[in-house]
């Protein structure tokens, strides 16, 4: 089957630790994008990569980093700066080159990962 | 600036009964719009999108959604409401000549069927 995969479903953080956030996806897609959620915020963007070796960043990047080596991969790094890490994070996926009518198609989600602060 | 206002955080409804989720919409230009379902602990779900055309769209378990472009609405609806329909519910907007860019989401808009 065809998605994305979010690892782990639950991560803890002890202060001043950095932790990665996993996403994978199989969907041959181009871009790629994480979110973060809290509770009636909404969705708000971190970071987003449009290709391979490339991301830019989203409303609330500061205290994140991110890279994007492989076109399947897009992992998530909360450093220690990052104050208030306590969410729900989701990755999404879409296709992505140009001509390919990109800006109509939707995108798709992983299952998430809660981090908690210990 | 693209933005997307859900003015109701909570719609309680019967089962059965007509549903309505709301959306409005700003954007430069033309837009596509799109509308996805989150369950407790899940990542979001494609319901359904406007891209051009009939302005009453069609999509997944029974949902539509009607584009006024007008009034820069496009609001969920579902004849008959299911207890399984309790959910969150997202609306999310991209200008129509940004490529890939990231959508932009409202705050969501719970709904809670009762039986």
């Amino acid at each position: 089957d065809g998605g994305i995969t979010q690892s782990p479903k639950y991560l803890f953080r002890k202060e001043g630790q950095n932790v990665t956030l996993s996403c994978e996806q199989n969907l041959n897609h181009d871009a790629m994008y994480w979110y973060r959620q809290d509770p009636g915020q909404g969705l708000r963007l971190i970071y987003y990569s449009q290709i391979v070796n490339d991301f830019q960043k989203g409303d609330i990047a500061e205290g994140y980093s991110v890279s994007r080596e492989k076109k399947e991969s897009f992992p998530l790094t909360v450093t220690s700066a990052q104050k208030n890490p306590t969410a729900f994070y989701l990755c999404a996926s879409s296709i992505g080159l140009p001509g390919q009518g990109q800006g109509r198609q939707p995108q798709h989600f992983g299952d998430g990962t809660r981090l908690s602060i210990l | 600036a693209q933005s997307v206002a859900q003015p109701e955080d909570q719609v309680n409804v019967a089962e059965g009964n007509p549903l309505t989720v709301k959306c409005t919409y700003s954007v430069s230009g033309n837009p596509y719009l799109f509308w996805y379902v989150q369950y407790p602990n899940r990542g979001l779900q494609f319901l359904l999108k406007y891209i051009t055309g009939d302005n009453l769209v069609k999509g997944s378990y029974g949902f539509e959604a009607e584009f006024n472009k007008s009034q820069t609405s496009f609001h969920l609806k579902k004849p008959s409401a299911l207890v399984s329909d309790s959910a969150l519910y997202f609306c999310a907007v991209r200008a129509r000549n940004s490529g890939n860019t990231p959508l932009v989401f409202g705050k969501g808009t719970r709904l809670s069927v009762i039986a």
